[in-house]
């Protein structure tokens, strides 16, 4: 079964500075896909990025960038210059095929705090 | 465009109880899905359903039911409510069978004492 792996369970940075959210997965599967979630504190889960296996291109959305990397089954995500409405509970998740469509597999989240 | 609305938002159930969580999508999504998610775990699956009266059970179906008579609602029943099930609980859909990943509601927090 498919495993996902976000070993921070918590960051604490202050306002601008870098930060980086780990997620390590498993799979057997050759065509998978990944994802990053954002949870604020109001609770709502709120879709960030989707990438499939075929497509190791890093990608950049303002201030955030994902990193994919197949050799170490690992989906990064990189928050630059940091700001206090980036706090929130950060989920990564990988789809696992089941009898019909696919479930998320989902990570156990990484909560940042961002201090101003 | 609603999207996903699920209610009631919170609710305190006493151990026994029953209820039924709603969970309502208005764009057509064939998929839809349960999940709860408990402080530090993630969420985990207990239901899902791939249309209207097909459904099939999660990682931890235990103390739940579904039912799927049309496209739009996808209710989730607790029968005899425990302390274990006290959660927040997130309804999902999806059109592609998640390979796209989700649309989630806004969640519903139970607690029961």
């Amino acid at each position: 079964a498919q495993k996902v792996t976000q070993a921070q369970t918590e960051i604490s940075v202050v306002e601008k500075e870098d930060v980086t959210l780990d997620c390590v997965y498993e799979t057997r599967d050759t065509t998978y896909y990944l994802f990053w979630y954002k949870q604020p504190p109001s609770g709502e889960l709120v879709f960030l990025i989707r990438r499939n296996s075929f497509d190791e291109q890093n990608e950049i959305s303002g201030r955030y960038s994902w990193n994919f990397q197949k050799s170490t089954s690992s989906f990064n995500f990189t928050i630059t210059a940091s700001q206090v409405v980036d706090s929130a509970v950060y989920f990564c998740a990988l789809s696992e095929p089941m009898e019909y469509g696919n479930k998320l597999v989902f990570g156990a989240g990484t909560i940042l705090r961002v201090k101003s | 465009n609603a999207g996903v609305t699920q209610t009631p938002k919170f609710r305190i159930l006493k151990i026994g109880q029953s209820m039924t969580l709603q969970c309502t999508q208005d764009m057509n999504h064939n998929y839809m899905y349960w999940y709860r998610q408990d402080p530090g775990m993630g969420l985990k699956l207990i239901y899902y359903s791939v249309g209207a009266g097909i459904t099939d059970k999660g990682e931890v179906p235990n103390g739940y039911n579904v039912s799927r008579s049309t496209t739009e609602d996808f209710p989730l029943r607790l029968e005899l409510a425990a302390p274990s099930q006290t959660s927040v609980y997130f309804c999902a859909s999806s059109y592609s069978g998640g390979i796209y990943g989700y649309t989630f509601g806004s969640g519903t927090r139970l607690t029961v004492v």
